[in-house]
């Protein structure tokens, strides 16, 4: 069955922290996606990447970074953390091509900016 | 500019009865559609997707119409059951495009 891993469930940092999300998947996917979850706000992308070291800004990058320094993983940095980055985090893939299914996500990451 | 819109934050249904769930859509470029099913501390799932060339497509309990002109589509489910609880996304894509656009989701409660 294929999967999207994201490397944590919850997590808790303290403001100006350095945070990374970690997201691997072993479909052998292109493209790799991360988005964040707020009530009332739906899915709003981050960050996408097409290939190995390949990104794109989505909507929202501002305070973030990416790194795919390998095909089957795509990391979330946060710079320097904020509470207005509380929020669910969800890293997503999908195969080169159109249609179908579109993305197979993670189980996401809550993180707690204190 | 939220180009897909889930109006409804929630909804609440008896078990049994029908469950429908709506989208709107602003960008007459896209030509797919998709709804996603998302559980409490899980990503979203994808549930049934639908192409522009068709209105209506259908999977056992889950059946999406769409409707080009006004530029809506919605989600029946029939009939609901307390599984079906749940927050429901709506997302939109273009073909040859790699990202799909999301509404806000609606959170449905099946009540016993």
């Amino acid at each position: 069955d294929v999967k999207v891993t994201q490397s944590s469930r919850y997590l808790v940092k303290r403001t100006g922290e350095k945070v990374f999300l970690e997201c691997v998947q072993d479909m052998d996917h292109e493209n790799m996606f991360w988005y964040r979850q707020d009530p009332g706000l739906g899915l709003r992308l981050i960050y996408f990447s097409y290939d190995v070291k390949m990104k794109e800004k989505g909507d929202i990058p501002e305070g973030y970074s990416v790194s795919r320094e390998k095909k089957e993983r795509f990391s979330l940095i946060l710079e320097s953390a904020s509470t207005n980055q509380t929020s669910m985090y969800l890293c997503a893939s999908r195969i080169f091509g159109t249609g179908g299914r579109g993305y197979t996500f993670g189980s996401g990451t809550r993180l707690t900016v204190v | 500019d939220q180009q897909v819109k889930q109006n409804s934050p929630s909804l609440s249904v008896q078990e049994g009865r029908i469950s429908i769930l709506n989208c709107d859509y602003t960008n007459s470029m896209f030509d797919y559609f998709l709804w996603y099913k998302k559980y409490p501390a899980e990503g979203p799932t994808f549930l049934i997707s639908i192409s522009s060339i068709k209105d209506k497509n259908e999977d056992g309990r889950f059946t999406v119409f769409l409707n080009k002109s006004a530029k809506h589509l919605s989600l029946h489910i029939v009939p609901s059951q307390p599984g079906d609880s749940a927050v429901y996304f709506c997302a939109a894509g273009v073909q040859g495009a790699q990202k799909l656009v999301f509404g806000q989701g609606t959170r449905l409660t099946i009540n016993p």
